[in-house]
């Protein structure tokens, strides 16, 4: 199947401090990537949607100028999450979706914010 | 109420055992479903379609049922390394293709 990569993989950070996840489609384009965060026990949470050359969508509660969402180009993705704090300590999850493949998700990026 | 809904177990099963589960899911116009793994602190990943008529791959059966709106999955012949966490996935014919809503899943933990 096609690959998604994340990276970093883990990052810890002082409360404050921005932090950059790139998700990469490996072997395919993707027009549409999609960011999830993921609470202990919880389920994934859709945070937006991520189009290539335009605008993120954002799920109702998700602040656009805390999760800045990049899509520069068919293969890479960027979320940002400005000025963390504490409660943004997740793991956060992107999918690219290969139209004949179908919906890969990444690794996923584990942030914990102190 | 959640849109997908799943018992979080966990589920104990002995090795070689049958283990089966439901998912609930509130929104009629859904129409694609899956059923993923997620070991932990890992990504999901896909373990199968779940399609109108039911359908196997292994050891492993999904049915959907519309009329009361769940899918179930059932693991024949259990093996240790079934242990992980079954999400259920629920795609709106409403939604774009990929937007998925999740269940928080159902832990299975199969015993020796």
């Amino acid at each position: 199947g096609a690959v998604v990569s994340q990276h970093p993989s883990w990052v810890i950070c002082k409360s404050g401090t921005s932090v950059k996840i790139e998700c990469r489609s490996l072997d395919f384009q993707a027009t549409t990537m999609f960011w999830y965060r993921q609470f202990p026990k919880q389920s994934l949470m859709l945070m937006a949607t991520s189009n290539e050359g335009s605008k993120a969508t954002y799920e109702q509660g998700v602040e656009k100028d805390k999760f800045l969402i990049n899509h520069a180009s068919l293969t890479l993705s960027t979320l940002t999450v400005t000025s963390a704090h504490p409660e943004d300590s997740s793991f956060y999850i992107c999918s690219a979706r290969d139209v004949s493949l179908g919906q890969f998700f990444g690794p996923g990026t584990r942030l914990t914010v102190l | 109420r959640k849109e997908v809904e799943q018992d979080p177990g966990p589920f104990n099963v002995p090795e070689g055992a049958t283990v089966a589960f439901n998912c609930t899911y509130s929104n009629s116009a859904s129409q694609s479903f899956f059923w993923y793994r997620q070991d932990c602190r890992k990504e999901p990943k896909l373990l199968m379609s779940v399609y109108s008529s039911g359908n196997e791959d292994g050891r492993f059966t999904a049915q959907l049922n519309r009329a009361s709106q769940y899918i179930s999955l059932l693991i024949r012949d259990s093996k240790l390394s079934d242990s992980a966490t079954y999400l259920c996935v629920v795609n709106s014919r409403t939604d774009s293709w990929g937007k998925f809503q999740f269940g928080a899943g159902t832990q299975v933990v199969v015993t020796p």
